[in-house]
């Protein structure tokens, strides 16, 4: 059974600080990672996609791959109020004869001013 | 959210009532997906979509019956559901025949079984 592994927080943090979400996954073998956010009543939008191990930034926000220590996250930057959501790890998977991508139960983000 | 469109945004239905859900894409993708979305719990994949055919059905009870006539459009037929099926069934789609990458996804259908 394949698994992505999230804290579900709440992650508490102030306006303006760094926010740190981690995720752990099982496949060993996985090769493209996913974060979405998703506001409360909506429906999950993509943030950021990292496929090589390292960074990559965009804007605010910067996700972190390690393949060899099955380890993804994302940081944001000078955190907002607007930024409080729950953020949802995705990770392909192979799965029977193809892929599909494997969700963890998210995490959720408050951030106050 | 006007890339994936998804109707009704809310439905109420008895557990003899028979529904559909709808589903549509705008983006000129091939594949498509239906997620269940409950409180606590991670977004469990029901049915993937490849170019029209049914790629993976995930272990879904017969209850749910999904439909693809064409790329753009997906639906979700419901009947004798039961009250533990009351969630967010969200539709999502993605570019090509390597699906799994980079999903879109709709508003959602809020589902309440009594």
């Amino acid at each position: 059974q394949k698994e992505v592994e999230q804290n579900s927080g709440p992650l508490s943090v102030p306006e303006g600080a760094i926010a740190s979400l981690n995720c752990t996954y099982s496949d060993r073998v996985s090769q493209s990672f996913f974060w979405y956010r998703q506001y409360s009543g909506k429906s999950p939008e993509l943030i950021m996609s990292i496929y090589s191990n390292g960074d990559k930034e965009d804007g605010r926000f910067t996700a972190q791959l390690n393949k060899a220590s099955q380890y993804v996250s994302l940081l944001i930057r000078d955190s907002q109020p607007s930024d409080s959501a729950t953020y949802l790890c995705a990770v392909k998977s192979t799965r029977g004869t193809g892929t599909a991508l494997i969700f963890g139960k998210g995490t959720t983000l408050s951030v106050s001013s | 959210e006007t890339g994936v469109t998804q109707t009704p945004r809310h439905l109420v239905m008895g557990m003899t009532n028979k529904k559909s859900l709808k589903c549509e894409q705008h983006l000129g993708h091939n594949a498509m997906y239906w997620y269940k979305q409950s409180a606590k719990k991670p977004l469990e994949l029901m049915f993937v979509y490849n170019f029209k055919e049914q790629t993976e059905n995930n272990s879904v009870p017969s209850r749910f019956s999904p439909e693809c006539p064409n790329s753009s459009h997906l639906f979700l037929h419901l009947h004798t559901l039961q009250p533990e099926d009351s969630a967010l069934y969200l539709c999502a789609s993605s570019q090509g025949a390597d699906y799994g990458e980079t999903q879109y996804f709709g508003p959602g259908t809020r589902l309440l079984v009594l």
